[in-house]
């Protein structure tokens, strides 16, 4: 079955270190992207990759850091400067272009305390 | 630059009642409208697209929205609800100002059926 695969599903940290989300599809998409998501604040993009080896910043990219080296992945590290990293974090991926639309991992609650 | 607003943060309906989920959007193209649902601790999950073409969109789960330009609005519609419609329902455009395929979400719809 293709689809997008989120791991693990539940994460807690100690304040002050560093943590690596990991997001994996096998849609055979180009684009992949992370959101956050806070209640009632809807999804906020933190980066996105249109294309293996080049990811772009979205609207909150501060204390985040994304890699692209294969198509099927696009881990996410949430870097101790990430003043507020308690929250929901959401996968996907795409064809690329915006006439198509995103398909959504099951996503990881990080938790740090 | 393309936004979403959905009006409610909370709609309650009562099972087999209609089912009003608001959106209005803004952009300066013709936009790309998604509807998308979330069920607890889950991702989203897509329920219908308007790209081009009618304007009136079905979707799963007998959801379907209507696109009208001159109110710059898709917003969705059941006509019955079901007890497994509970979620939070989102709304998103595409943002394609600068050719590119981010969408921008609405902060989302918690839809509560009552039996």
């Amino acid at each position: 079955d293709g689809g997008i695969t989120q791991s693990p599903k539940y994460l807690f940290r100690k304040e002050g270190q560093n943590v690596t989300l990991s997001c994996e599809q096998n849609l055979n998409h180009d684009a992949m992207y992370w959101y956050r998501q806070d209640p009632g604040q809807g999804l906020r993009l933190i980066y996105y990759s249109q294309i293996v080896n080049d990811f772009q910043k979205g609207d909150i990219a501060e204390g985040y850091s994304v890699s692209r080296e294969k198509k099927e992945s696009f881990p996410l590290t949430v870097t101790s400067a990430q003043k507020n990293p308690t929250a929901f974090y959401l996968c996907a991926s795409s064809y690329g272009t915006a006439y198509y639309e995103q398909y959504f991992g099951p996503g990881t609650r990080l938790t740090v305390t | 630059a393309q936004s979403v607003t959905q009006l409610g943060s909370h709609v309650s309906v009562s099972e087999g009642a209609l089912v009003l989920l608001r959106c209005n959007y803004s952009s300066s193209v013709p936009p790309y409208l998604f509807w998308y649902v979330q069920y607890p601790n889950q991702g989203l999950q897509l329920l219908l697209k308007y790209t081009t073409g009618a304007t009136l969109v079905k979707g799963i789960n007998g959801f379907e929205a209507e696109f009208k330009k001159s109110e710059t609005s898709f917003h969705l519609t059941k006509p019955s609800a079901h007890m497994s419609d509970a979620a939070e329902y989102f709304c998103a455009v595409s943002d394609r100002t600068y050719n590119t395929d981010k969408l921008i979400f609405g902060t989302g719809t918690r839809l509560q059926v009552f039996p």
